[in-house]
């Protein structure tokens, strides 16, 4: 498969467990995030998103917070399956002065290694 | 099957050598986008349209051009390619825009010599 990161961070769960990956986001008039999972040799896949005026979303077996004061997103995935391990990233809607633009900002990304 | 499809999905090509990399999607999406992906860097914008004949920059275009003459398509074009546009490429739609959800496709290995 495509390698989308030599030096990724990584975290690395057993198969059961609850994982929680960080992010932390540039822009703090930023008014919508998404997480996206990218399983190797593939394109990103929408997974959840949030916007600015909540602090939590759920979805299946996924949550995501959102820490304006500190700029920082997680993700959190329940009972971690095999199947979750990818590469997990964050994006931002950038604001101007103008309002919400058409471009993502993306994070760095992180590798999830689900141990069976 | 609602999707969008790159080709090619692998490209070996040299200094200079114009190349073009298709984009198609048949979900009737007014919004495309492409990026690139490089180690390190994450995913970048480079190019997006919110409609037919109507394309804007992203945050790393120098280099690329686009087109959206037809809603369904949307060619990146590199006009004289160069080693530090080696990287991964994908092309995206939404219904409408960023806050919808983007469908992404399989991705293009670039890699110039």
């Amino acid at each position: 498969g495509e390698s989308v990161g030599l030096h990724l961070p990584t975290l690395s769960v057993q198969e059961g467990d609850n994982s929680i990956i960080n992010c932390a986001y540039s822009n703090s008039a930023s008014d919508y995030f998404i997480w996206y999972k990218q399983e190797s040799g593939k394109g990103p896949q929408f997974i959840i998103d949030i916007r600015s005026n909540m602090d939590k979303r759920q979805g299946q077996r996924v949550t995501v917070l959102l820490n304006k004061t500190v700029k920082h997103l997680s993700l959190q995935i329940a009972a971690t399956q095999p199947g979750d391990s990818a590469v997990y990233f964050c994006a931002e809607n950038m604001m101007n002065y103008g309002g919400a633009t058409n471009k993502l900002i993306f994070g760095t990304g992180t590798l999830l290694a689900v141990q069976p | 099957e609602a999707q969008v499809t790159q080709n090619p999905r692998y490209l070996i090509t040299v200094t200079g050598k114009k190349l073009t990399v298709t984009c198609s999607q048949n979900m009737n999406h007014e919004y495309m986008s492409w990026y690139r992906q490089d180690p390190g860097l994450g995913l970048r914008q480079i190019y997006y349209s919110m409609n037919v004949e109507v394309t804007d920059k992203g945050d790393v275009p120098e280099g690329y051009k686009v087109s959206r003459k037809e809603k369904r398509n949307f060619p990146l074009i590199l006009e004289s390619p160069s080693p530090n546009q080696t990287s991964l490429y994908f092309c995206a739609s939404s219904l409408s825009g960023v806050q919808e959800t983007q469908y992404f496709g399989p991705g293009t290995r670039l890699l110039v010599l």
